[in-house]
């Protein structure tokens, strides 16, 4: 158990709809990333939020969206859902800004988009 | 560009023998390198890690090794056990900009008992 939660495990939705995954970070986590795992891909970087400001942006899509509540737990919302958007959507967290501490993932949350 | 490549997707090897899982990159200014081991249904794990001031980072039975002149890096295994069976990732960071990692796409290693 890495410490770091996800929610929901599984969500299975339709085009053109809104869903919003959340993330938990370990105890004293400062720093929550969101990465995106299309089938056979690589986890590649949408955000970064430190302490509640975005720090960093990656390949993330306008119809995307996060942000990072002052209880330090962060959702990422996905809008206009094409088929394209299903994938494994991955939260990790570390104590610092530095994405080289970066040892604790989710569980993840498979997106289904049908 | 993906700028970290995997090359092999899946391997297999015996039971006790050495796993090799390798890397590429063509980032130069990658200085930071992770490997993270990926089970089903669960996030990755970090592993092991070596920064560029480094050719061998050492953690029990798991090896890196780093070539920066090729920009290659290696983890090693010895001995595989059954248990090492999972999807492997590296993952690369570089000393300025984003501070995100940036992924390969994986090599599945299963270990046959």
């Amino acid at each position: 158990d890495s410490g770091v939660t996800q929610t929901p495990k599984h969500l299975i939705t339709a085009t053109g709809q809104r869903v919003t995954l959340r993330c938990s970070p370990r105890s004293g986590d400062l720093s929550v990333y969101w990465y995106q795992q299309s089938l056979d891909q690589g986890l590649q970087f949408l955000i970064q939020y430190y302490n509640g400001e975005e720090r960093a942006k990656g390949n993330i899509l306008e119809r995307f969206s996060a942000q990072q509540f002052p209880d330090l737990h962060s959702e990422l919302n996905l809008s206009s859902l094409e088929l394209g958007d299903s994938a494994l959507y991955f939260c990790a967290s570390s104590p610092s800004g530095s994405g080289r501490a970066m040892g604790f993932f989710g569980p993840g949350t498979r997106l289904t988009v049908l | 560009d993906q700028q970290v490549k995997q090359n092999s997707p899946s391997l297999s090897v015996q039971e006790g023998r050495i796993s090799i899982l390798n890397c590429d990159y063509t980032n130069s200014m990658f200085d930071y390198f992770l490997w993270y081991k990926k089970y089903p249904a669960e996030g990755p794990t970090f592993l092991i890690s070596i920064s560029s001031i480094k050719d061998k980072n050492e953690d029990g039975r798991f090896t890196v090794f780093l070539n920066k002149s090729a920009k290659h890096l290696s983890l090693h295994i010895v001995p595989s056990q059954p248990g090492d069976s999972a999807v492997y990732f590296c993952a690369a960071s570089a000393r300025t900009g984003a501070n995100n990692l940036f992924f390969g796409t994986g090599t599945r290693l299963t270990v046959i008992p």
